[in-house]
């Protein structure tokens, strides 16, 4: 069966510092790759999606990037965290059955920038 | 652009009660619409998936419906328990993929 794994779980990092957040797909390839963001008491944001390795298309701009070193792994980087990137960060993958199409997330990742 | 929203933002019922949360959308041209559950500080875990050419699922005590015209769809939860309370967020896929900004839920024992 198809798994999601995204960690940290939590972080707390200082404005300044760099960023990395990981997250691999298991039990199926070349799969569709998206990071979300939840800003407190806010919606779901895509921030970046990734239909194959070293494709990566970003929806916002903003000081976070993305990249697909392998083809089951998704990783979100800054260089330096700004405030603002506090928020709760979701990998997720996209499948498709003949007849169905659907969005499997991760537990998620609470940034915390200080 | 496709526009989600979720009425209302936030509830609170006495355990038993059967309740329903609304989920609009903007533009009709989809494929499929998911419900999800996120608790505090954890991920998403999809609930039901309707696809557009459906009307309902059902999970339990959970039913979904879609009525894609009308860009509506209601999650009924039956006899609802302290353990429902979480946010509730539906997301509907078309070119992309749109959440609303959920329905946080409170079920009081």
């Amino acid at each position: 069966s198809q798994t999601i794994h995204q960690w940290p779980a939590t972080l707390v990092q200082p404005v300044g510092s760099p960023l990395s957040l990981e997250c691999t797909v298991e039990g199926t390839s070349n799969p569709n790759l998206y990071w979300y963001r939840q800003a407190a008491g806010r919606g779901l944001q895509l921030l970046f999606y990734s239909i194959g390795i070293d494709q990566i298309s970003s929806e916002v701009p903003q000081n976070l990037s993305a990249s697909r070193p392998q083809d089951r792994q998704f990783i979100l980087s800054s260089k330096k965290l700004l405030l603002s990137d506090s928020g709760f960060y979701l990998c997720a993958w996209s499948w498709k059955t003949v007849s169905n199409y659907g969005y499997t997330f991760g537990s998620g990742t609470r940034l915390t920038v200080v | 652009k496709q526009e989600v929203t979720q009425i209302p933002a936030a509830l609170s019922v006495p355990e038993g009660e059967n309740l329903v949360l609304n989920c609009s959308f903007t533009d009709s041209a989809i494929y499929n619409l998911q419900w999800f559950r996120q608790d505090p500080g954890k991920g998403l875990t999809s609930l039901l998936l309707i696809q557009s050419s459906q009307r309902e699922q059902t999970s339990g005590r959970l039913n979904a419906s879609l009525d894609k015209s009308s860009g509506r769809s209601t999650l009924y939860i039956a006899a609802s328990q302290p353990g429902d309370s979480a946010t509730y967020l539906c997301a509907v896929t078309g070119n992309q993929f749109y959440f609303g900004t959920g329905t946080s839920l409170t079920v009081i024992p």
